[in-house]
C-alpha cells in the first residue's frame, strides 16, 4: 500500500495568514493526489485534484503543488470559514488511501 | 446537482454483516466514468477506502477487507450497496459512499454505524 504522511498534524494561525500543508507519499504517484476539506462532523469536500487542479467552486484562496512524492495544500489568506481537517489521498495505486489529516484552527 | 444518502442499521452485533445502501438521486448510477464507492472513518481517526464498483459489475476492493467485503450495484433502483461480514468493534465507524470520477465526490453525509452486543 501506498503510504501518505502529512505535516504538520495541527496548526493554528491567523485571520489572513498563509497557511501550508504538507503530503509525503512513500512512493512516486505522478500527480494523482486530491485534497480534501473536512468540517467538524461533516463529510469531506473535495477541494483539489491531480495536485494542482481547483475544483469548481472552490475558492481561490486554495491551491495545490507538487509530483511525484511531495505535495503541497495552502491557503493564502486564512479565513474563518477555513477551520477544518484537511486530508490528502492519493489514486494512483489500489487501494487508495488517504493521509492523516491536518486541523487547522484560528489564532 | 447529484446527491447521495446513505442507509441502514446504525448498530450490529459482533461477528454479523454490516449491510448498507447508498441511494443515488438527481442524476444516474450509470452514468459513464462513474464509479460509486464506500469510505469509513472511525470516530477520531483517518479515512480508510473501502471499495469501488461500476455500474457494469466492476469492483475494486481494500486488501485490507477484500475476504469481507462485497459492493454491489442495482442500477434499476439508482442504489448502490455494502455488505461487511465478521464485523468486530474495529469496523466502528461513520461510513460515507460517494461518487468517484477522479477524486471521490461528491459524499453522502454519513452513517455512524456501532458494532457492539
Amino acid at each position: 500500500d501506498i503510504q501518505m504522511t502529512q505535516s504538520p498534524s495541527s496548526l493554528s494561525a491567523s485571520v489572513g495568514d498563509r497557511v501550508s500543508i504538507t503530503c509525503q507519499a512513500s512512493q512516486d504517484i505522478t500527480n494523482y493526489l486530491n485534497w480534501y476539506q473536512q468540517k467538524p462532523g461533516k463529510a469531506p469536500k473535495l477541494l483539489i485534484y491531480d495536485a494542482s487542479n481547483l475544483e469548481t467552486g472552490v475558492p481561490s484562496r486554495f491551491s495545490g503543488s507538487g509530483s511525484g512524492t511531495d505535495f503541497t495544500f495552502t491557503i493564502s489568506s486564512l479565513q474563518p470559514e477555513d477551520i477544518a481537517t484537511y486530508h490528502c489521498q492519493q489514486y494512483d495505486y489500489v487501494p487508495f488511501t488517504f493521509g492523516p489529516g491536518t486541523k487547522v484552527d484560528i489564532k | 446537482q447529484l446527491q447521495l444518502q446513505e442507509s441502514g442499521p446504525g448498530l450490529v452485533k459482533p461477528s454479523e454483516t454490516l449491510s448498507l445502501i447508498c441511494t443515488v438521486s438527481v442524476g444516474s448510477i450509470s452514468s459513464s466514468g462513474d464509479y460509486w464507492g464506500w469510505i469509513r472513518q472511525p470516530p477520531g481517526k483517518g479515512l480508510e477506502w473501502i471499495g469501488s464498483s461500476y455500474y457494469s459489475g466492476t469492483t475494486y476492493y481494500n486488501p485490507s477487507l477484500k475476504s469481507r467485503v462485497t459492493i454491489s450495484v442495482d442500477t434499476s433502483k439508482n442504489q448502490f450497496s455494502l455488505k461487511l461480514s465478521s464485523v468486530t468493534a474495529a469496523d466502528t465507524a461513520v461510513y460515507y459512499c460517494a461518487r468517484r470520477r477522479i477524486g471521490f465526490d461528491p459524499w453522502g453525509q454519513g452513517t455512524l454505524v456501532t458494532v457492539s452486543s
